[in-house]
Order: C-alpha cells, then structure tokens, then sequence
C-alpha cells in the first residue's frame, strides 16, 4: 500500500514568511510524528499525534511552529515569521501505535532565505 | 527521560569485512529499541527493533542487534560489508512513559572497495 507521503518535497521561502508543511500518512495508522533533521544532524522531535488524545507538543522549540492533524489522518506543521536556523528537513512519520514501528516520508526540505 | 549515545560518528570498513555500530541507550523504564537507515536522499526506513522479546534481533539486509542490559548497549553488526550499506544509522530509544521516540546523532558508515 501507499506510504507516508509528504508535501512539498522542497520549499524555499524568505525570512519572515509563513510556511505550511503537508504530511499524509498511512491509513489506519493512529500516531503520527513530525521530526526535524538539521545538516548533519540526528533527528529533532517536534510534536506527536495519537487519535483523539490532545497532542504532545513539547518539542515544539517555539511559539511560532503549530500542528494540526484533522479527522485523524491529515496533518500540517506550519512555522510563521520563518527564520534562518528554521532551514532543515521536515520529516513526518505515523505508526500503529501499538506496534511502535514509524513509518517515515521523504521529508520536505525548508530552505530560508 | 531516555537518551541515546552513539559513539562514532563516523565508521569506515572495507567490502567484505564485517561492520560493528555501537549504541548505548538510558532509561528508566524497559526500551524499545530500534536501528533506521537513511540512505542519502532516501527516506529512513526501520532496520530492525527490540520490543523485550529475543534479545537478539535479527533485521533486513543481513543486520542484526543485541540487546545487553548490563551494558545498556544495542550495537548493531553486520558479518560482511557491502557497498551498498554505506548510509547513516540511527539508534533509537522509546521508554514505556511516553510516545516520544529519542534518536541518536546518528554514525556514517562508509564501504571501502
């Protein structure tokens, strides 16, 4: 069946704009995750959805990142007043959560001007 | 809280020859443990996991990891190199308190011909 897919594959953008990050993850998975992987770098949890149950947003590293995941499936990361150091790969991934596996998508990687 | 250590960042083995990727893990509770692959400008796709049964795990591509709660260790080996291992590797750690999966910095393996 289909995988995690995300969208877009590559955006770029100027400091100061809003940015919407797209993730559709597999059907029937109840969690999923976004993740943020720097240069060279491991990866950076940033918030996690399990069905209904009120999201775990402590990775968030500030006011300006939000998610959303509506009816359960679709989700969307969105960074306002972009900045430099946001500049990364933005990977979402979901899972049945009671096996734990993730399931990861190709990422989309932000670039700020 | 739950962290990981990887203690190389970067491992160089020769074709043929066999690969040693080292993982130390911290938790309070029983892990789950896990070993990804990231293949440049792929996806990260899930090599093996450890979820308290065998503790020897046996994954694709001829991996496997030993779980060794004495040492805190799941390093992760393979017998014989081949070219086309050569990808960074993530160990993983999920504790029982939460969701929230806890990756390593990650090693680059390299095959030399």
């Amino acid at each position: 069946g289909a995988g995690v897919s995300q969208s877009p594959s590559n955006k770029v953008t100027e400091k100061g704009k809003d940015v919407e990050l797209r993730c559709d993850p597999i059907s029937g998975h109840t969690a999923l995750y976004w993740y943020r992987q720097s240069l060279g770098q491991g990866l950076e949890f940033l918030i996690y959805f399990q069905g209904n149950s009120a999201p775990d947003k402590s990775g968030l590293p500030s006011d300006r990142f939000s998610a959303e995941r509506t009816g359960g499936s679709v989700s969307t990361l969105t960074i306002q007043r972009t900045q430099q150091e946001d500049s990364a790969v933005y990977l979402c991934a979901s899972s049945l959560a009671e096996f734990n596996e993730q399931f990861f998508g190709p990422g989309t990687r932000l670039t700020v001007l | 809280a739950q962290s990981v250590t990887q203690l190389d960042s970067h491992v160089s083995v020769s074709e043929g020859t066999p690969v040693l990727l080292r993982c130390n893990y911290s938790s309070s509770y029983s892990p789950s443990l896990f070993w990804y692959v990231q293949h440049p400008n792929k996806g990260l796709q899930l090599l093996l996991k450890y979820t308290s049964a065998a503790t020897l795990v046996k994954g694709i591509n001829g991996f496997e990891a030993e779980f060794k709660k004495s040492e805190t260790s799941f390093h992760l080996t393979k017998p014989s190199a081949h070219m086309s291992d050569a990808a960074e590797y993530f160990c993983v750690v999920k504790g029982t308190g939460g969701q929230n999966f806890v990756f390593g910095p990650g090693t680059r393996l390299s095959v030399l011909p």
